[in-house]
């Protein structure tokens, strides 16, 4: 069954440097997302893309966050210059019908 | 906007037990509703979903929920609960609304512990 695969599956990273968080989606899906965790909180939406450009965003989505397809079947998210507060579970999704499709997430860990 | 609420932060049943996760939504179009599970530390696992249909939507694990649309609810059941059905459920609506596929809105979760 196709699924969508993130990596890396854990990142330790120093506040202040840049991380990239990649994802490959299901491969005919048009709808690719990014979504936040906070440990022990909801998810939370952060940003929505589809025809190579962004659909909507969240207010979390700021200035150092960014979204890009390079590639064709890649979704990368870059945080500039992670800050303490960006230690969390990401989760790519894809859809083609409306149905979310998750991956197993990039826990990224600030210190 | 779109919503969910998950009115129980926590609920603690015996096992064996029936069980009834409650979520109501907002959403200003035809609803998506989805619940999803998850353990610690773990990604999202889709219990059941409804698009379109019969109200009532079985799923994996012997879990089944019920859309109102009359209350916004999606309330998610299991009649016998396990010790292995521990976890963390979420609550979730999307669909599709000015020509793209919404996102989905998650509820803040409802913690469920199992007593033996």
């Amino acid at each position: 069954e196709p699924e969508v695969t993130q990596t890396p599956s854990h990142q330790v990273t120093q506040m202040g440097q840049e991380v990239i968080l990649r994802c490959v989606p299901i491969s005919n899906h048009l709808y690719f997302y990014w979504y936040r965790q906070i440990l022990g909180q909801k998810v939370e939406f952060l940003v929505s893309f589809y025809n190579n450009e962004i659909s909507e965003k969240s207010e979390i989505f700021d200035d150092q966050f960014s979204v890009e397809r390079p590639d064709g079947s890649n979704f990368t998210l870059k945080i500039r210059s992670t800050k303490l507060e960006d230690s969390a579970m990401y989760f790519c999704a894809s859809t083609y019908t409306g149905e979310l499709f998750f991956g197993e997430g990039s826990r990224l860990t600030v210190l | 906007a779109q919503s969910v609420t998950q009115p129980d932060i926590h609920i603690t049943v015996s096992e064996g037990a029936s069980l009834e996760l409650r979520c109501n939504y907002s959403y200003g179009a035809t609803p998506y509703l989805f619940w999803y599970v998850q353990s610690p530390g773990q990604g999202l696992q889709l219990l059941l979903k409804y698009f379109s249909g019969d109200t009532l939507v079985q799923g994996i694990k012997g879990f089944e929920a019920e859309f109102k649309r009359s209350q916004s609810s999606f309330n998610l059941r299991k009649p016998s609960v396990h010790w292995s059905d521990a976890a963390e459920y979420f609550c979730a609506v999307g669909g599709y609304s000015g020509g793209g596929a919404d996102g989905l809105t998650f509820g803040k979760g409802t913690h469920l512990i199992i007593q033996p």
